[in-house]
């Protein structure tokens, strides 16, 4: 079956614009993730979400990152105000359900701030 | 604090050359330890999952092992085409549901 996509693949952006990134998940699959993939910070949780429980969002960076999931499927991420520090590029995963179950990860989306 | 760290952080073999990758944590409490595959320019790509010290998964030319402070990534007569990097993560037994990645192991082979 399908797997998780994201959109845009790449994203050039200038300074002080908002972006939105979208997540498609694997249909069935109730929990969905976002990572950020920065040079030299390696994989790094941003926020959760399990079907209609409220998101876990104890990794987003500052309050210019925000994400929402409608209807249980897809999310987006936007943040709002960018900057250079957000380049980086953009993870999503979703899983069945949120106890051990694998993560399985989108293309990621490259966001670039000039 | 948890902490996941792969070693080594680089590696190059010889097509055919044998070896394994390192992964150890420190978790107060390991759910599952997760191993993933990521070419360039590309999201990781699931390969293993482990729960238990003492499991072994096997695919192919890769077999994952877990003990109750580390996971190697056993890498058997490797080809070019298993140049990648390697990346390990743990979930904790903590409530928390996000993966705790470690910084990879980046692996070429060469013909």
């Amino acid at each position: 079956g399908a797997g998780v996509s994201q959109s845009p693949s790449n994203k050039v952006t200038e300074k002080g614009k908002d972006v939105e990134l979208r997540c498609d998940p694997i249909s069935g699959h109730t929990a969905l993730y976002w990572y950020r993939q920065s040079l030299g910070q390696g994989l790094e949780f941003l926020i959760y979400f399990q079907g209609n429980s409220a998101p876990d969002k104890s990794g987003l960076p500052s309050d210019r990152f925000s994400a929402e999931r409608t209807g249980g499927s897809v999310s987006t991420l936007t943040i709002q105000r960018t900057q250079q520090e957000d380049s980086a590029v953009y993870l999503c995963a979703s899983s069945l359900a949120s106890g051990g179950d694998t993560q399985y990860f989108g293309p990621g989306t490259r966001l670039t701030v000039l | 604090e948890d902490q996941v760290t792969q070693s080594p952080e680089a590696l190059r073999l010889q097509e055919g050359e044998s070896s394994s990758l390192n992964c150890s944590y420190t978790v107060s409490g390991l759910r599952g330890l997760f191993w993933y595959r990521q070419d360039p320019g590309k999201g990781p790509e699931f390969l293993f999952t482990l729960y238990s010290a003492g499991e072994e998964k096997e695919k192919e030319r890769l077999k994952a092992t877990l003990t109750k402070k580390e996971s190697f990534l056993h890498i058997t007569a490797p080809k070019p085409e298993d140049s990648a990097t390697y990346l390990c993560a743990v979930i904790m037994d903590t409530g928390r549901r996000a993966l705790t990645f470690g910084s990879g192991t980046r692996l070429q082979v060469q013909p």
